[in-house]
Formats: C-alpha cells, structure tokens, sequence
C-alpha cells in the first residue's frame, strides 16, 4: 500500500484563487512529520512547509497553510491568492522515525501538477 | 550559500558504462540522501547515510553503489549502467539530531540518460 498517496495529478487555478492540494498518508507510527515540497519547471526541490504529528495548530507559511486533519490522516495543502509562479509540481512527503540507524528519511507521494490560469 | 552541491548536472552514457555521481554538501548536515525522480513515480530513495561511515538501502538500491567519503561528500556509482537507469537524480541532506521538523535540503539534480 502507499505510504503517501496524492490523487490529483493535474490541478488548475485561477490566478488570486486559493487551491486545495490534497494528500492523505499511512503509517502506524505515532511520532511523524510532513513536509510539502514544489518542484517547478526548472527542476529544484523548494522545501514549503512542515507539520508534526503532536503539532497542535495546522502550520503556515505565509500564502502557503496546511490543513491537517490527524483522525482522517490527511494533510493538505491550502495556497492563497496563486500566482504564476505557482504554477510546479507539488509533493507530499512523510518522515517517520526509525529506530536504530537515527536517521528520518522522506517517503514522497506521485505529486500534483498545479497550473495557474491568468 | 551554496547548500547542495551535485556534480554533473547532465550526462549521456552508453549501456554498459560505469559513472560516479558526486555530491557535497556545505551545511555540517549529519544524513545524505541519494534519490531517483522518474515521470510519474515521485521521489524514490536509492541509498542513505545517517552519519559518516554508515550507509543503508532506501527503497530501489539495485544496480547502484555509495560511498560516504566524508562528513560532505556522498556519492552514488553505477557499475553497469542500464537504460531502466535513465532518470534524474537528487541528492539531498539533513540534520535530524535538530529535530523531527528539520527538512531536507536538495541538491538541483542530475539528468541522467543511458543508452
């Protein structure tokens, strides 16, 4: 089964629209944390936003907020006000803790394609 | 501020050919992380090290090879390269003894075709 499933491969929005990016997870460990990357056209990977299974609040990052809901264990990311720039794909990450060799190692959904319409 | 490091950032091979991808990073980062991005599939792990002198398998390790040469430098070899090889090539890393929240830190990726 996938760890981190994204079901929108393609998403378009209106410029100054907000948009819903969704991903929902799978784990059985009760200390996790997710991450939320962009990936635009040329290619880099920009770190946007984190959340920690303990975390009380949903995190923001300016435009970019993250809508956690730990019973339905999805993590979704909301972007107020798109701009072109937006336009990349978006990826879903989780980390989940790994006894022994202490390092935390990311498990990434297929990611979402995020248009933005002028 | 350069962060990560990849080496090089594009490169042709024949089936058959042996190569070294080379990374470094410059931010006294404990793990490093090599991963495989194919159209499609996401990011998949290949190889880590949680610390210098210490390497494991991820999730796709066959047909490659690591070595942690020090505390910044990880690289990923492919003996005998293979078309199913074709793909781009992210290294990355972190320091997770500053927390649980600490992300990690990409390198701009190697695109990588075999022949």
């Amino acid at each position: 089964a996938q760890k981190i499933t994204q079901t929108q491969p393609g998403m378009f929005v209106q410029e100054k629209e907000a948009v819903t990016l969704d991903c929902t997870y799978d784990t059985s460990d009760p200390s996790y944390g997710l991450f939320w990357y962009k990936q635009p056209s040329s290619g880099e990977m920009i770190f946007l936003i984190y959340q920690g299974s303990y975390d009380q609040q949903n995190a923001t990052e300016g435009r970019y907020s993250l809508n956690f809901q730990k019973a339905r264990k999805s993590a979704n990311l909301v972007i107020s006000a798109s701009q072109l720039g937006d336009s990349a794909m978006y990826f879903c990450a989780m980390r989940e803790v790994r006894s022994g060799a202490g390092s935390y190692q990311l498990t990434f959904g297929k990611g979402t394609k995020l248009s933005v319409i002028p | 501020n350069a962060g990560v490091t990849q080496t090089p950032k594009f490169q042709v091979l024949k089936t058959g050919q042996s190569m070294t991808l080379q990374c470094a990073q410059d931010m006294n980062h404990n793990s490093m992380y090599w991963y495989r991005q194919d159209p499609g599939m996401g990011l998949r792990l290949i190889y880590y090290s949680a610390s210098e002198g210490t390497t494991d398998k991820g999730e796709v390790p066959n047909g490659y090879n690591v070595s942690r040469l020090n505390k910044r430098e990880f690289s990923l070899r492919l003996e005998s390269a293979a078309p199913s090889q074709t793909s781009v090539y992210f290294c990355a890393s972190s320091e997770p003894g500053r927390g649980l929240n600490q992300p990690q830190h990409f390198g701009d990726g190697t695109r990588l075709s075999i022949l």
